[in-house]
């Protein structure tokens, strides 16, 4: 079974607009965390953004912040004020227990394309 | 620059020969890991080093990989008798392993290519 599912597998947003990457998770583990990491086509991988599953608030970075539902199991990535560098592929993450090796995986991710 | 480095940035085999490939993480960091990405797909781990230490490699991984971190600092990968099914994006990461975040730094990555 798919540990982490991001169904979109291509969005567009104009500029300067908000958009709402889906992420949905699948663990029998208390103890998690989240994370998103955006590609862009030079192929570096840079972290944006953390949710731990007992933090009691959604987390924010910057334009990044993190839609948390656990109950849903889901950590959507919502970028506000989108920008024409923000074209990559996100990817969402998860960390199970201590969370190296086989218990950090990562979703098929979702291209994003920014509109002038 | 401080960030993962990795070597080469492209390598281009014949089915059947050796590949090596290395890894230099930000030098504080203890923990080093491998992935691989094929194209459209997501990170997939291969292998994880604490120190000189490798202590968990993915249970897909074939007995033609290899993997040394012989001082602790920087890391190599090495695989035998390529196949086409090798050619993929091989990414490196490092992490201090402190604090629950366990934020992982990426390098560039070495693009493999086997013909």
């Amino acid at each position: 079974a798919q540990k982490i599912t991001q169904t979109q597998p291509g969005m567009f947003v104009q500029e300067k607009e908000a958009v709402t990457l889906d992420c949905t998770y699948d663990t029998s583990d208390p103890s998690y965390g989240l994370f998103w990491y955006k590609q862009p086509s030079s192929g570096e991988m840079i972290f944006l953004i953390y949710q731990g599953s007992y933090d009691q608030q959604n987390a924010t970075e910057g334009r990044y912040s993190l839609n948390f539902q656990k109950a849903r199991k889901s950590a959507n990535l919502v970028i506000s004020a989108s920008q024409l560098g923000d074209s990559a592929m996100y990817f969402c993450a998860m960390r199970e227990g201590e969370g190296y090796g086989q218990n950090f995986v990562f979703g098929p991710g979702t291209r994003l394309s920014v509109l002038p | 620059d401080t960030g993962v480095s990795q070597n080469p940035r492209h390598k281009i085999t014949k089915r059947g020969q050796n590949v090596t490939f290395r890894c230099d993480p930000i030098s504080e960091h203890n923990r080093l890991y491998w992935y691989r990405q094929t194209l459209g797909q997501g990170p997939e781990f291969l292998t994880y080093f604490q120190n000189e230490a490798q202590l968990e490699k993915s249970r897909l991984l074939s007995d033609r990989f290899s993997a040394e971190r012989p001082k602790g600092s920087f890391s190599t990968l090495e695989i035998q008798r390529t196949e086409q099914g090798d050619s993929a994006m091989y990414l490196c990461a490092s992490s201090l392993g402190l604090g629950p975040a366990y934020e992982q730094y990426f390098g560039p990555g070495t693009r493999l290519t086997v013909t």
